[in-house]
C-alpha cells in the first residue's frame, strides 16, 4: 500500500534552516510527483511547493519562494523540503503528499499524505 | 494570485444536509478538490475532479461547481463527519496551488 513517512519532530532556533524528509513506498516514485504543505497551529494549509522526482524540477509556492528547497532522491524514494531562515511563525506541522493526475491537465490531487512533521522555531 | 473562499463555520444538525462553499473567479473552469481534515491527523480528501469520490468515501458526500462557486454536499450528516473542510485548485495562469482558508463543520 501506498505510504509515506517522514521524519521526526524539530526544534530550531531563529535563523537557522530545517530539513524535512518523507520517504515513499508502495509506488514507483519517480513517476509521481510530491508536494509539500503546511499548517500553522489552528491555521489553515497552505501549499509551499512541489517536486516530480522523474524530471528533477521544483515549483514553489510565491510565499516561500526563495526561502524552500525541494528536492528528491530517486535511488531511497525520498522527498526533501528545507525550509531556511526560520522564524516564529514558521512553527507549523509540515505534511508531504502524493500528488495524483486524474488526467493529463489535472494533476496536484493530494491522494497521500505524510503523518507530518511538527517544527518548531523558538530561541 | 487567486483566492478560494470558505465560510469559516457551518453547522447543521444530525441527518440533515450540509452544504460548504468554495467562491474563486470562474472557479466552474477549474477542477477542484475537496479534503476532510480530522483533529491531530492528515487531510483525506472526499471529494476529487468536482464531483467523484475515492473508493471508501461515502456516497453522501458529493460536489458541484460551477460559475464562481464549487459547493461540497454532506448528505445525512453524522457526527463523524465533524471536521475540517477545505477545497482546492490549481491556478494554472499563476503555476500554484491554492486551498481555500477551511470550513469547520459542527454537527450539532
Amino acid at each position: 500500500q501506498v505510504q509515506l513517512v517522514q521524519s521526526g519532530a524539530e526544534l530550531k532556533k531563529p535563523g537557522s534552516s530545517v530539513k524535512v524528509s518523507c520517504k515513499a513506498s508502495g509506488f514507483t516514485f519517480r513517476t509521481y510527483g510530491v508536494s509539500w504543505v503546511r499548517q500553522a497551529p489552528g491555521q489553515g494549509l497552505e501549499w509551499m511547493g512541489g517536486t516530480i522526482p522523474m524530471y528533477g524540477t521544483a515549483n514553489y509556492g510565491q510565499k516561500f519562494q526563495g526561502r524552500v528547497t525541494i528536492t528528491a532522491d530517486d535511488s531511497t524514494s525520498t522527498a526533501y523540503m528545507e525550509l531556511s531562515s526560520l522564524r516564529s511563525e514558521d512553527t507549523a506541522v509540515y505534511y508531504c503528499a502524493r500528488d495524483f493526475c486524474i488526467s493529463g491537465a489535472d494533476c496536484y490531487l493530494f491522494d497521500h499524505w505524510g503523518q507530518g512533521t511538527l517544527v518548531t522555531v523558538s530561541s | 494570485s487567486y483566492v478560494l473562499t470558505q465560510p469559516p463555520s457551518v453547522s447543521v444538525a444530525p441527518g440533515q444536509t450540509a452544504r460548504i462553499t468554495c467562491g474563486g473567479n470562474n472557479i466552474g473552469s477549474k477542477t477542484v478538490y475537496w479534503y476532510q481534515q480530522k483533529p491531530g491527523q492528515a487531510p483525506v480528501v472526499v471529494v476529487y475532479g468536482n464531483s467523484d469520490r475515492p473508493s471508501g468515501i461515502p456516497e453522501r458526500f458529493s460536489g458541484s461547481n460551477s460559475g464562481n462557486t464549487a459547493t461540497l454536499t454532506i448528505r445525512r450528516v453524522e457526527a463523524g463527519d465533524e471536521a475540517d473542510y477545505y477545497c482546492q485548485v490549481w491556478d494554472s495562469r499563476s503555476d500554484q496551488v491554492v486551498f481555500g482558508g477551511g470550513t469547520k463543520l459542527t454537527v450539532l
